[in-house]
């Protein structure tokens, strides 16, 4: 099982950019990198997924380094409504354990 | 609005209840989980199910019992649970199986208050 970690929580402002890092050191080769986003008192919510170098979507950049040891969640020119946890999954598909770990919670100031 | 529709949204039973918590997705998935959120605790996998055969049963307590009867419902029967099981029990449902590696469609949850 490849272990996440994250940054317990980070702070910005409206209209920057954030990056997220998650730290995966242990990634097995068949492993996608996963980015749920959580409000409070609600289910998480896809945000983005990669395998290697650069993933783009219309709420999110995912990069990830040739070594696949780490991923940067992207945000571009966040929001107050972007305060929430998010969190760093790696799996394959084979292994239902995947652990939800404690996230990185993002409190945007305005 | 996921796809993913729990129900009730909110539950306050007595410990020697019995309940039972609904889950319903119509997106066509074969996999469909229960997951328990306390507070301030990240999430936990309690129970998956592919093809409507239970697949995962991540030493969950027996007070907790799921059915998966289709593959479009969930259901999570409770009884005799205690004060420690308040949590927020979240739904999801999936095509194919492992949340972190396809896209789960999470429902809002039922916030469950044991007294």
């Amino acid at each position: 099982l490849a272990k996440t970690t994250q940054p317990i929580s980070m702070d910005s402002y409206e209209g920057q950019e954030v990056n997220i890092t998650c730290s995966h050191n242990n990634i097995a080769t068949n492993d996608y990198i996963t980015w749920y986003q959580q409000f409070p008192s609600q289910g998480p919510r896809f945000i983005i997924q990669g395998y290697k170098t650069k993933v783009t979507n219309e709420v999110a950049s995912l990069f990830i380094p040739a070594d696949r040891k780490s991923s940067t969640l992207s945000l571009p020119r966040v929001s107050l409504s972007d305060t929430a946890v998010y969190y760093c999954l790696v799996g394959d598909g084979r292994d239902d354990k995947i652990i939800f770990g404690k996230g990185t919670r993002l409190h945007i100031l305005p | 609005e996921t796809g993913v529709t729990q129900t009730p949204r909110h539950l306050v039973m007595g410990m020697t209840n019995k309940k039972s918590l609904k889950c319903e997705q119509h997106l066509g998935h074969n996999a469909m989980y229960w997951y328990k959120q306390s507070a301030k605790k990240p999430l936990e996998l309690m129970f998956v199910y592919s093809l409507e055969e239970r697949v995962e049963n991540n030493s969950v307590p027996s007070r907790f019992s799921p059915e998966c009867p289709n593959s479009s419902h969930l259901f999570l029967h409770l009884h005799t649970l205690q004060p420690e099981d308040s949590a927020l029990y979240l739904c999801a449902s999936s095509q194919g199986r492992g949340v972190g590696y396809t896209e789960a469609f999470f429902g809002q949850g039922t916030r469950l208050t044991v007294v």
